[in-house]
């Protein structure tokens, strides 16, 4: 089946846009999460969502960063007044959500945002 | 939140066994261990998971003390395309902030 996918894959904006990120997730997955990996380092978690709600936040960097889900399936990460430490590919995951699952994500291939 | 620590890099010859250690001395009780693959230009990619003992699928095995404070994932019979970062994880189904990837292992197969 369809694997989790993520719109733009390649973004290029100016320093003080704002830019939006798009995923969709495996069908039937209740969690999604998003995060960001700069280069050589490991995905830094963002936020995650069960459901149409965020269940945790924490991971957020400041108030230039909201997502939303708003029925539950597509996700869309949103970064206002870039900076040109937003720079990296960010990373979405979607897992079935049940139990234990939490370690079981299935990644998307990534959008790379380069803030110019 | 649990801290692992693995090897920055690894090499190994085509056909060999490939073990590689991650360390999680304050892990949880409700902690399970996990550890993914990721080629340059993709996400990450799952391998295997385990709480305690052994665990083995088609890829790889898990191989977990008593004492739970370290992991080592063994890839055998490693060939040039198991070239990848190998990330071990340490979390709870309670919380995805307790998701952390860490630097991860660099794994280089020669030919």
């Amino acid at each position: 089946g369809a694997g989790v996918s993520q719109t733009p894959s390649n973004k290029v904006t100016e320093k003080g846009k704002y830019v939006e990120l798009r995923c969709d997730p495996i069908s039937g997955h209740t969690a999604l999460y998003w995060y960001r990996q700069s280069l050589g380092q490991g995905p830094e978690f963002l936020i995650y969502f069960q459901g149409t709600g965020a269940a945790d936040d924490s991971g957020l960097p400041n108030d230039r960063f909201f997502a939303v889900r708003p029925e539950g399936s597509v996700s869309t990460l949103k970064i206002q007044r870039t900076e040109r430490g937003d720079s990296a590919v960010y990373l979405c995951a979607s897992s079935t959500g049940t139990s234990g699952s939490h370690n079981e994500q299935f990644f998307g291939p990534g959008t790379r945002l380069t803030v110019l | 939140l649990a801290k692992t620590t693995q090897p920055i890099s690894m090499d190994s010859y085509e056909g060999q066994e490939v073990n590689i250690t991650c360390s999680h001395n304050n892990i949880a009780t409700n902690d399970y261990i996990t550890w993914y693959q990721q080629f340059p230009s993709q996400g990450p990619r799952f391998i295997i998971q385990g709480y305690k003992t052994k665990v083995t699928n088609e890829v790889a095995s898990l191989f977990i003390p008593a004492d739970r404070k370290s992991s080592t994932l063994s890839l055998p019979r490693v060939s040039l395309s198991d070239t990848a970062v190998y990330y071990c994880l340490v979390g709870d189904s309670g919380s995805a902030r307790q998701l952390t990837f860490g630097s991860g292992t660099q794994l280089t197969v020669l030919p």
